[in-house]
């Protein structure tokens, strides 16, 4: 039982170029969620997608569009990547809506943009 | 707009003595609460979480939190910290419909031997 995977763990991209970080949760759970940690920020929530087939933004949602694959699978696209998008991101899963359940974190993807 | 407060960016304990790390909040209605802690390099873990009930919650690794609802506070606490503590802990809340959770900037425990 592997809980919340991300791909990959490290990147280093220029300005402009593209990326997709991908998110899978293997405990069938119906949300899951884009966070970005950045140092005295703590964690901002990118999207979300509360359900298959729905996703809806965040704090911080711009520069970034996600696609809900199927129930296991989240992904984040940046489609010109920039400097201040340099961060640590993490994807989270947890069992709402519904009970307020506690997220799943996976061990995030350090994002360097040059 | 539901919102979280950590006064304190950074905490320091001595071994063996009790911490404490603070948690204000702002929410229309009734809160949900949680507590996260971040070791280096790694993902968020779960701690404890308050939805109803009793004021004090116990969690993992001998954790707590006491919900008091007229301080709008939900401090975190052990009875005698460890050297494996230190983390950055983060505290979190939502309101009863559905909307997302929202997190804190987090605090820095140090536990010195």
């Amino acid at each position: 039982n592997a809980g919340v995977t991300q791909t990959p763990k490290f990147q280093v991209l220029k300005t402009g170029q593209s990326m997709t970080l991908q998110c899978a949760q293997d405990m069938n759970h119906n949300s899951m969620y884009w966070y970005r940690q950045d140092p005295g920020m703590g964690l901002r929530l990118i999207y979300y997608s509360a359900s298959e087939g729905t996703t809806d933004k965040g704090e911080v949602p711009n520069g970034y569009n996600v696609s809900r694959l199927n129930k296991r699978e989240f992904s984040l696209r940046l489609e010109s990547a920039a400097p201040s998008q340099t961060s640590v991101y993490f994807c989270a899963s947890s069992d709402e809506p519904g009970l307020p359940w506690e997220q799943y974190f996976g061990p995030g993807t350090r994002l360097t943009v040059t | 707009a539901q919102s979280v407060a950590q006064p304190e960016d950074q905490v320091n304990v001595a071994e063996g003595n009790p911490l404490t790390v603070k948690c204000t909040y702002s929410v229309s209605g009734n809160p949900y609460l949680f507590w996260y802690v971040q070791y280096p390099n790694r993902g968020l873990q779960f701690l404890l979480k308050y939805i109803t009930g009793d004021n004090l919650v116990k969690g993992s690794y001998g954790f707590e939190a006491e919900f008091n609802k007229s301080q709008t506070s939900f401090h975190l606490k052990k009875p005698s910290a460890l050297v494996s503590d230190s983390a950055l802990y983060f505290c979190a809340v939502r309101d009863p419909g559905n909307t997302p959770l929202v997190f804190g900037k987090g605090t820095r425990l140090s536990v010195i031997a």
